[in-house]
């Protein structure tokens, strides 16, 4: 079946400009996660949604980001005035119950490459 | 914070066993350890995860010690496509409403043919 699509798969913009990357989880997962990895490291969590609510914004590297999920579907996330640090790979999971319950693995996009010059 | 120590990187001969250590002393009772690989230009895969006892799929094996201090992910016979960065995860609980995977830097597994 299909999973996780993320949009676009590259993005390249100018400092101080806004980007929205976008996220189709797979159809029927309540649980929405995004994450960002930068060159050569491990992933960083950003936010966490459950349905159309977001209980966990605590990864949100500064309130220049920000996320919102429409219908319990898709979810676009938001960098205002992108800075040059803000580039990065930017990876979208779901998973079919929140709380990674033990049954409910993330299911991954392959991401969006966001380069700002 | 529960957090993992693996190596940074190792090498394996195509069909032969790889064994990929994870170290975890501050797990909790209740942490589930979790496996995810990541290939090139990929987002990160499950593989396999669990709590106390062995488990099996059809990618790999977990074998998990007693104490729960540390586990070993085992792929039984490595091919080329096995090639990837290999992470060892414990589930947290962030402060802030929910459960969350922190990924550290993870193995990365070379396989030579």
């Amino acid at each position: 079946g299909a999973g996780v699509s993320q949009s676009p798969s590259n993005k390249v913009t100018e400092k101080g400009k806004d980007v929205e990357l976008r996220c189709d989880p797979i159809s029927g997962h309540t649980a929405l996660y995004w994450y960002r990895q930068s060159l050569g490291q491990g992933l960083e969590f950003l936010i966490y949604f459950q349905g159309n609510s977001a209980p966990d914004k605590s990864g949100l590297p500064s309130d220049r980001f920000s996320a919102e999920r429409t219908g319990g579907s898709v979810s676009t996330l938001t960098i205002q005035r992108t800075q040059q640090e803000d580039s990065a790979v930017y990876l979208c999971a779901s998973s079919l119950m929140g709380n990674l319950d033990s049954y409910s693995p993330l299911h991954f996009g392959n991401g969006t490459r966001l380069t700002v010059t | 914070d529960a957090k993992t120590t693996q190596p940074n990187s190792m090498e394996s001969n195509e069909e032969e066993p790889v064994h990929l250590p994870c170290n975890h002393s501050t797990i909790s009772g209740t942490d589930y350890i979790h496996w995810y690989r990541q290939l090139p230009s990929q987002g990160p895969e499950y593989v396999i995860h669990g709590l106390t006892s062995n488990v099996n799929n059809r990618m790999a094996s977990l074998a998990i010690a007693e104490d729960r201090k540390s586990s070993t992910l085992i792929l039984h016979r490595a091919t080329l496509r096995d090639a990837a960065v290999y992470y060892c995860i414990l589930r947290q609980y962030s402060g802030a409403g929910s459960y969350q995977l922190t990924f550290g830097k993870g193995t990365k597994l070379s396989v030579i043919p």
